[in-house]
């Protein structure tokens, strides 16, 4: 069983539909990273949090320590959102522990 | 400023070969990880560095794996006798300075590896 599980795995939407995707972890952890990868492989980290909640433009990141739970959310979605998102979670030993990652489609 | 990069960007090379890869880390990081993400599945974590030492080597695949970092600053990950399954996406990420904090970690652009 993964120590990080990511839903939904594929996730198809319109332009402009608000988005929701969820990351549960299932230890203890020092904080949460959302990542995105565009086709051709690069990866960028969008937010790293350990409580709480962060926005950036159209992105929100929330986490729940207690539920050990986050969710990213990207309101009015937009075609340039489409790309793979991956939760990654940091233990003590600082390395990452990555989800299986959540593939968005948005359709104009 | 600059990123964190890796070189090459593409690398294909015969089974049985040995390969090098190439991080140049965010100047001033002084944490340095490796990863791998394999055709089809996700991200797993290879090694980590501090400064020159590897506290954490649990997610090296095999002893044909090896990785050193000189001077605090660039990392080489050596892959010796290549296999096929070796195949994939080798990423290198930095971060400042872990003791008593939590650090972003910073990716660069990744080597795609094919072992032929």
């Amino acid at each position: 069983k993964n120590e990080v599980e990511q839903s939904p795995q594929n996730l198809t939407a319109q332009e402009g539909e608000f988005i929701t995707i969820n990351c549960s972890y299932s230890v203890g952890i020092s904080a949460l990273h959302w990542l995105q990868q565009h086709p051709g492989g690069g990866i960028v980290s969008l937010f790293m949090l350990s409580s709480g909640k962060k926005k950036h433009g159209r992105l929100i990141a929330t986490i729940n320590i207690q539920e050990r739970h986050s969710s990213l959310h990207i309101t009015a979605s937009h075609p340039r959102d489409s790309a793979v998102y991956i939760c990654a979670v940091l233990y003590n030993t600082d390395k990452l522990i990555f989800g299986t990652g959540t593939r968005l489609q948005v359709f104009p | 400023g600059a990123g964190v990069s890796q070189s090459p960007s593409n690398k294909v090379t015969e089974k049985g070969k040995d390969v090098e890869l190439r991080c140049d880390p965010i100047s001033g990081h002084t944490a340095l990880y490796w990863y791998r993400q394999s055709l089809g599945q996700g991200l797993e974590f290879l090694i980590y560095f501090q400064g020159n030492s590897a506290p954490d080597k649990s997610g090296l695949p095999s002893d044909r794996f090896s990785a050193e970092r000189t001077g605090g600053s660039v990392s080489t990950l050596t892959i010796q006798r290549t296999q096929q399954e070796d195949s994939a996406v080798y990423l290198c990420a930095s971060s400042l300075q872990t003791s008593g904090g939590v650090y972003e970690q910073y990716f660069g652009p990744g080597t795609r590896l094919t072992v032929t």
